[in-house]
């Protein structure tokens, strides 16, 4: 089946405290990208990747570190939580660049205390 | 700044009724507009996607119109369900070279009713 998983899907920490969210498509996808949903705000961009190495900020970087070593995978990593990182996040993919429809994951609730 | 507002932000339905949802955007230029449903807890699934030179699409009960004159774009359900109740999210993309730029509305929150 083609899906874009993510892992966990609830996750309670403390500040400062590392974690990283994985996110995997099985659809070969060129592009991926990770969102938080806050209520109120809507879905924004955190970071994208058009592709293996190749990675952008989107509209809300701040706090979040990427990698894309594989077309794949495109994990999420928080290097020292805070509060105001709490949050439901979605990993998404599509084919290309191009318009193209995107696929989100099921999201991960995220808490930091 | 590039926006996508949405309005009304909830709305409650009896099943079987009609409904529309409006969403109006300034973001400029766009290649195009989307509508997601999304469920409580869930990630958001594409309804439907329309190019700035369409004017209508439907899928189901479910259709959507553009001008894109105006900047503004509807959805109507048609016939509601009760599994209709969910979040719906009108997304505008503007295509770049450095990769596509998704602009998400507020979304809509529709209880059905029965």
């Amino acid at each position: 089946e083609a899906q874009v998983t993510q892992n966990p899907r609830y996750l309670i920490t403390v500040t400062g405290k590392k974690l990283t969210v994985t996110c995997s498509q099985n659809m070969n996808h060129e592009y991926m990208s990770w969102y938080r949903q806050d209520p109120g705000l809507g879905l924004r961009q955190i970071y994208y990747s058009m592709n293996v190495e190749v990675t952008d900020k989107g509209d809300v970087p701040e706090g979040y570190k990427v990698s894309r070593k594989e077309k794949r995978n495109f994990p999420l990593i928080l290097e020292s939580p805070s509060p105001n990182q709490t949050s439901l996040y979605f990993c998404a993919s599509s084919p290309s660049t191009g318009g193209s429809e995107q696929y989100f994951g099921p999201g991960t609730r995220l808490t930091v205390t | 700044k590039n926006q996508v507002e949405q309005s009304p932000q909830s709305l409650i339905i009896l099943e079987g009724k009609n409904c529309t949802l409006q969403c109006n955007y300034t973001v400029s230029p766009f290649s195009n507009l989307r509508w997601y449903k999304q469920d409580t807890g869930r990630g958001p699934v594409s309804l439907t996607i329309m190019t700035f030179s369409e004017n209508t699409k439907s899928n189901g009960r479910y259709t959507a119109t553009l001008d894109a004159d105006t900047k503004q774009s509807s959805l109507h359900i048609t016939a509601s369900q009760l599994s209709d109740s969910a979040s719906y999210i009108c997304v505008v993309i503007r295509i770049k070279a450095a990769g596509n730029k998704l602009t998400f509305g507020g979304g809509t929150r529709v209880l059905v009713k029965p």
